[in-house]
């Protein structure tokens, strides 16, 4: 079974341009999730889609943070413009269901973000 | 709202020794206990978890014990492997709408 794919692995960008990332979840899987993590920290919760809806997205930056997911299937996150703070990696993941706790999410290799 | 502590690292042993690492929890409701780890340059994998109170969870050796009553989930592994080297991430599933909420994790070095 094929997993989260993500792209690009790895993006550097000066700051104030623009960036945008994209998932591709597991076949099936109904919830979509954007993580940040910051170097050393624990990822962040971004976004969470239940097909092609909001579920959650408020620690979302949305004065420079973006996503869509307009078929209820692949994603895709942008950054504009970007800050030097915005260096993370973007996780994505995805679920079967959204209302069980004990479900497991499964997680992508990751979009490395370098902003110079 | 909800929280997860670990402990700080790097945490540093030596091949086949014991090795424990603490995560305790503030949340409300019943909540889903996950263990992933990070291998260097890869992405998160689920490592094992525990659904409700007293669950014990396991896999490729490690194992973690859900306690309500300490709020706590560490993780211990008998004898850890030079391949163990990763960094592990305690994490809660949220009640309700499912998204997990993680610690800041803790590095794993061990030396042959």
């Amino acid at each position: 079974e094929a997993g989260v794919a993500q792209s690009p692995r790895y993006k550097i960008i000066e700051k104030r341009q623009s960036v945008a990332f994209w998932c591709n979840p597991i076949s099936g899987h109904a919830t979509l999730y954007w993580y940040q993590q910051i170097l050393g920290q624990g990822p962040k919760l971004l976004i969470q889609f239940q097909n092609n809806g909001v579920v959650d997205d408020s620690q979302l930056p949305k004065d420079r943070f973006s996503a869509e997911r307009l078929k209820g299937v692949d994603s895709t996150l942008k950054i504009q413009p970007a800050k030097l703070e915005d260096s993370a990696v973007y996780l994505c993941a995805s679920s079967l269901a959204q209302t069980s706790s004990g479900n497991t999410i499964y997680f992508g290799e990751g979009s490395w973000l370098t902003v110079v | 709202g909800n929280s997860v502590t670990q402990m700080e690292g790097p945490v540093t042993l030596s091949e086949e020794a014991f090795l424990t690492i603490n995560c305790t929890y503030t949340a409300t409701g019943y909540p889903s206990l996950f263990w992933y780890v990070q291998y260097p340059g890869e992405g998160l994998q689920l490592l094992l978890k525990a659904t409700k109170a007293d669950d014990k969870g396991s896999n490729k050796g490690f194992e973690a014990t859900y306690r309500k009553e300490t709020t706590s989930f560490h993780l211990e592994k008998g004898s850890v492997q030079v391949s163990d080297s990763a960094v592990y991430f305690c994490a809660l599933g949220e009640t309700g709408f499912q998204k997990l909420v993680f610690g800041t994790g803790t590095r794993l070095l061990v030396s042959p």
